[in-house]
């Protein structure tokens, strides 16, 4: 199986800020890895695709980049709605494997 | 719109039974994989189970394979998880969700189910 990693475990940062998680793969997964977010009490929302592409309707503080086995996902300019924790996903092989997700919070 | 409601859980003792469905709309059902996602807090998201839209093809995750049962009617456009065998350990939120067999993305999940196993 492929074993996903993120990094860090959580972070607070002040609204407006900055915040970039990462996301490795234990083997190369080529662009496969979709990221999504999920708020307390809710089914977790795809955010980002095939590694950078925009889900309909998401806004544009959200990316994603890389390729292989490193990945970064980053919110420019962070909001007080993106409280949540984020999880990367990859669907290189079966089974498709989660990260253990990120938790972010406003300072 | 698109909407996945996910229904049936419960609490079941140990070594019983539990059938998790799913009732689809907005979409052409056919054309989607189906998946099951399950969630706890100790494991995160585990991704258990899928089914192509035709049905012709299942897979299931190794910590389910043998217990639990995936299927689909495309005339009702639903999904099912039949579980069979259930242990402490697969106590967790279960979650339906919509895959296109173009990218392999959860872009609709249902609100969850919640299945307790414990005696």
């Amino acid at each position: 199986d492929i074993q996903m990693t993120q990094s860090p475990s959580s972070l607070s940062a002040s609204v407006g800020d900055r915040v970039t998680i990462t996301c490795q793969a234990s083997q190369d997964i080529r662009n496969f890895l979709n990221w999504y977010q999920q708020k307390p009490g809710e089914a977790p929302k795809l955010l980002i695709y095939h590694a950078s592409t925009l889900e309909t309707g998401v806004p544009a503080r959200f990316r994603g980049s890389g390729s292989g086995t490193d990945f970064t996902f980053t919110i420019t300019g962070l909001q007080p709605e993106d409280t949540a924790t984020y999880y990367c996903q990859q669907y290189e092989n079966v089974p498709l494997t989660f990260g253990p997700g990120t938790k972010v919070e406003i300072k | 719109q698109v909407q996945v409601v996910d229904s049936g859980g419960g609490l079941v003792k140990p070594g019983g039974s539990l059938r998790l469905s799913c009732a689809a709309s907005g979409f052409t059902f056919s054309d989607y994989y189906m998946n099951w996602i399950r969630q706890t807090p100790g494991k995160g998201l585990e991704w258990i189970s899928y089914i192509t839209g035709s049905g012709s093809t299942i897979y299931y995750t190794d910590s389910v394979r043998g217990r639990f049962t995936i299927s689909r009617d495309n005339a009702k456009n639903s999904v099912y998880l039949q579980m069979s065998n259930l242990r402490v350990e697969d106590t967790a939120v279960y979650y339906c969700a919509r895959s296109s067999p173009a990218v392999w993305a959860f872009d609709y999940w249902g609100q969850g189910a919640l299945v307790t196993v414990s005696a």
